[in-house]
């Protein structure tokens, strides 16, 4: 079965620092892979996608992803951190035979000053 | 842009009292999903359309229903809401089955507190 594991349930960054947050997935097909971003009180909201092509996919607000198929990863980068960027992340992988998106438990993500 | 709204962000009902959650995407999306979120668990599906009048039970469908009458709105329901159903609920959509197409946009969710 499909499943997403984010293996930081917390992690805090310094406001410039570097951040990688990471996500494994388990699909036995090409996987299509996802990470939203959830501020406080909000919904979901898209970051960047991957589908196919290019394993190093580039989203909004400086974030990045690489797909890397032999480690079954797709961990979110930013080379610095904003402090407006504290949220909750969440790493998602579309199940495709069952149509379901399935979600990681999230990240929450701390930016000290 | 996609907009997926939920009518209601906060609701307080009492135990065994029927809610109904309401959402409208405007973009003539063939899917819509509902999940709920709880710390620690993530998102979960609760049911998902993919067509007017058409309805699949996700993971946790127990306690639920649903209704698609309009291909643009979708509700949830809660026939006889308790206490463990106290959640924030997030309605989503996307454009297609069609993996290449399939993104899914969400709304800002709907917090509600059952006493």
């Amino acid at each position: 079965a499909q499943s997403v594991t984010q293996p930081d349930i917390h992690i805090t960054v310094s406001e410039g620092a570097s951040l990688e947050l990471r996500c494994n997935y388990s699909y036995g097909a090409t996987p299509y892979l996802f990470w939203y971003v959830q501020s406080p009180g909000q919904g979901l909201q898209l970051l960047l996608k991957y589908f196919s092509g290019d394993t190093l996919v580039q989203g909004i607000k400086g974030f990045e992803a690489e797909f890397k198929r032999s480690q079954s990863s797709f961990n979110l980068r930013k080379p610095s951190v904003h402090w407006s960027d504290a949220a909750e992340y969440f790493c998602a992988v579309f199940g495709g035979a069952t149509n379901k998106l399935i979600f990681g438990t999230g990240t929450l993500l701390a930016v000290q000053p | 842009d996609v907009k997926v709204t939920q009518s209601s962000r906060y609701l307080v009902k009492r135990t065994g009292e029927k809610v109904f959650l309401e959402c409208v995407q405007d973009m003539d999306h063939e899917n819509m999903f509902w999940y709920r979120q709880d710390p620690g668990l993530g998102l979960r599906l609760i049911y998902f359309s993919y067509d007017v009048k058409m309805k699949e039970k996700g993971d946790i469908p127990e306690g639920y229903s649903v209704s698609r009458e309009k291909k643009e709105r979708f509700s949830l329901i809660l026939e006889s809401a308790s206490t463990n159903q106290t959640s924030m609920y997030l309605c989503a959509s996307s454009l297609s089955l069609d993996r290449s197409r399939n993104t899914i946009y969400f709304g800002e969710g709907s917090w509600l507190t059952v006493v």
